[in-house]
């Protein structure tokens, strides 16, 4: 069984400028999510989706940060304009439903900003 | 407000020496204590849940328990492939994860 897959693996931006984040779920996964995973910290979600609507976006900065999950399958996670403190691992995870605690996880998309 | 706290942050052992590692939460309504390990450049990886106090789990070397304000995780005879950051997670909407303990094993 194929895992989530995630592009890009790296990315290096200058600040200011845009960024975005790919993510295919595990086949049949109904919840797609993004954390944010800042170096020597747990990760953060940003957003949870069930098929293509939004359950929790509460900790989205949603002057920058948007998502979408279009057909209920793929997702894209973008960062308009990125800032220094943007500099983190971005995870993506599935899961059967949404009420799963069980997280598969993507290698993640390490997004550097200078 | 969910809180997750994991100690130690960092841990090193012998090759054979056990050890555990703490996750003390404070939640509204948990539905779930989860544990999931970490390699570098990698995603999380799920590792146990735990429901209600007094459960425990295991696998090969690990063993996870549970009670009303923390969760522990136990180490036993560690090997080097043992080496990561485990992370725990409380559930009571979304899962809140603690900042991890790093552990080393050495040879």
């Amino acid at each position: 069984e194929a895992g989530v897959a995630q592009s890009p693996r790296y990315k290096i931006i200058e600040k200011r400028q845009s960024v975005a984040f790919w993510c295919n779920p595990i086949s049949g996964h109904a919840t797609l999510y993004w954390y944010q995973q800042i170096l020597g910290q747990g990760p953060k979600l940003l957003i949870q989706f069930q098929n293509n609507g939004v359950v929790d976006d509460s900790q989205l900065p949603k002057d920058r940060f948007s998502a979408e999950r279009l057909k209920g399958v793929d997702s894209t996670l973008k960062i308009q304009p990125a800032k220094l403190e943007d500099s983190a691992v971005y995870l993506c995870a599935s899961s059967l439903g949404p009420g799963s605690g069980e997280l598969f996880f993507g290698e993640g998309s390490r997004l550097t900003v200078l | 407000e969910d809180q997750v706290t994991q100690s130690p942050e960092a841990l090193r052992l012998q090759e054979g020496e056990s050890s555990s590692l703490n996750c003390s939460y404070t939640v509204s309504g948990l539905r779930g204590l989860f544990w999931y390990r970490q390699d570098p450049g990698k995603g999380p990886e799920f590792l146990f849940t735990l429901y209600s106090a007094g459960e425990e789990k295991e696998k090969e070397r690990l063993k996870a328990t549970l009670t009303k304000k923390e969760s522990f995780l136990h180490i036993t005879a560690p090997k080097p492939e043992d080496s990561a950051t485990y992370l725990c997670a409380v559930q009571a909407y979304a899962l809140n994860f603690g900042k991890g303990t790093s552990l080393l094993v050495t040879p």
